[in-house]
């Protein structure tokens, strides 16, 4: 089946450092993809869905300028935390859809997921 | 995405079959009923997915009520595997893709 790669798995990093995440989708194309953030014992919550050659739309609340998206291809998806700090500490999943499935009766593939740990 | 209710928590003997319900009561005609499940410390996976008819694959049944207001996925021999949380959710045809996640149920198997 279609898989969705996400990468690393997990980081650990210093305050006030940038920390990129990388969501590839294996075996379709995808022109748009989602990011989510999940604290411990929650839902996923959407920050922002990732726009293939555009720029991304961010979800109420959710900051640009600190979690930057880039979809330069249509296999690729980048989401960086800039200026890290403790509270940005959470697990963040990517999802995907191939573009040639139907929106809705179309299963969405989701990465393993990042645990990313700011100290 | 049109709302859906499920229970926060199950329980359920491994080896027995487990039935999560899911109440969807402002689902449109458009709306295809999906489930994913999310096993600790990964991403979610999907399930099962269906719009009018019942549907069955390797890993689950899904049964749809006939006004379509709920649905309920059959797990028909619960393994300790099966332990995860489980969502809901309504996708309509041709609208944008992004899911927004419930908080789904969470189903314990125990020994």
């Amino acid at each position: 089946g279609a898989v969705v790669s996400q990468h690393p798995s997990r980081v650990i990093c210093k305050s006030g450092t940038s920390v990129k995440i990388e969501c590839r989708s294996l075996d379709f194309q995808a022109t748009t993809m989602f990011w989510y953030r999940q604290f411990p014992k929650q839902s996923l919550m959407l920050m922002a869905t990732s726009n293939e050659g555009s720029k991304a739309t961010y979800e109420q609340g959710v900051e640009k300028d600190k979690f930057l998206i880039n979809h330069a291809s249509l296999t690729l998806s980048t989401l960086t935390v800039t200026s890290a700090h403790p509270e940005d500490s959470s697990f963040y999943i990517c999802s995907a859809r191939d573009r040639f499935g139907l929106s809705g009766n179309t299963e969405a593939f989701f990465g393993q997921g990042t645990r990313l740990t700011v100290v | 995405d049109a709302k859906t209710t499920q229970p926060n928590s199950m329980e359920s003997n491994e080896e027995e079959p487990v039935h999560l319900p899911c109440n969807h009561s402002t689902i449109s005609g458009t709306d295809y009923i999906h489930w994913y499940r999310q096993l600790p410390s990964q991403g979610p996976e999907y399930v099962i997915h269906g719009l009018t008819s019942n549907v069955n694959n390797r890993m689950a049944s899904l049964a749809i009520a006939e006004d379509r207001k709920s649905s309920t996925l059959i797990l028909h021999r619960a393994t300790l595997r099966d332990a995860a949380v489980y969502y809901c959710i309504l996708k309509e045809v041709n609208r944008d893709d992004k899911i927004i996640f419930g908080k789904g149920t969470r189903l314990h198997i125990l020994p």
